[in-house]
């Protein structure tokens, strides 16, 4: 039972250059999360997806796009990446409802030069 | 503009010394959610609190959860070395969780 895993661990891209972060969960979890992490600002959500086959818009979607490719995957795509999008990605998954349990993936640090 | 405020941003303190942690908002949440992320790691859930007036205890720690529920508290008693760590409360107005901004936690031996 691995949780939530992602890969990579660590990615430096150009300004311009694409890119895709995995993420895949083994606990039969319905919804899944994409959110980053910059100093001072707390964790924002990027996208999320509250059950295979939807997803919707979070605080800051703005030069991303995701996949819900199945139950157990939900990856994060920069398609152009900017100077701005310097971050730590985290995915999690959790279960329905508000005293659901959520896990968190170990994140991606990206750094866009 | 945050919707959660946390505070203190942070702390320092020696082991064994007790401390509050606050959680604080205009909004109204339907559920609160209390996390600590050690560096270089992804935050783990503590604990999820649902109803005003609700206090969880978990060990050494210990949450309450406002009346109005817009707002909540982390106390841990007689702090260890273990617990340092950056503290995050999370809150869903509605259907989502939004995030503070942490308050970093150093205990001391």
């Amino acid at each position: 039972n691995a949780g939530v895993t992602q890969t990579p661990k660590f990615q430096v891209l150009k300004t311009g250059q694409s890119m895709t972060l995995q993420c895949a969960q083994d606990m039969n979890h319905n919804s899944m999360y994409w959110y980053r992490q910059d100093p001072g600002m707390g964790l924002r959500l990027i996208y999320y997806s509250a059950s295979e086959g939807t997803t919707d818009k979070g605080e800051v979607p703005n030069g991303y796009n995701v996949s819900r490719l199945n139950k157990r995957e939900f990856s994060l795509r920069l398609e152009s990446a900017a100077p701005s999008q310097t971050s730590v990605y985290f995915c999690a998954s959790s279960e329905v409802g508000p005293s659901g349990r959520w896990v968190f993936g170990p994140g991606t640090r990206l750094t866009v030069l | 503009t945050q919707l959660l405020e946390q505070s203190p941003q942070f702390l320092s303190i020696q082991e064994g010394e007790n401390l509050t942690v606050y959680c604080n908002s205009s909004s109204v949440f339907s559920s609160l959610q209390w996390y600590r992320q050690e560096p270089g790691e992804g935050p783990v859930l503590l604990v999820t609190v649902v109803t005003g007036g609700e206090v969880k205890k978990l060990k050494r720690l210990t949450f309450q959860f406002g009346d109005a529920r817009k707002d909540s508290s982390l106390h841990i008693t007689a702090a260890q070395p273990g617990d340092t760590g950056l503290y995050l409360c999370a809150g869903a107005p509605g259907n989502q969780f939004y995030f503070g901004t942490g308050t970093s936690l150093t205990v001391i031996p």
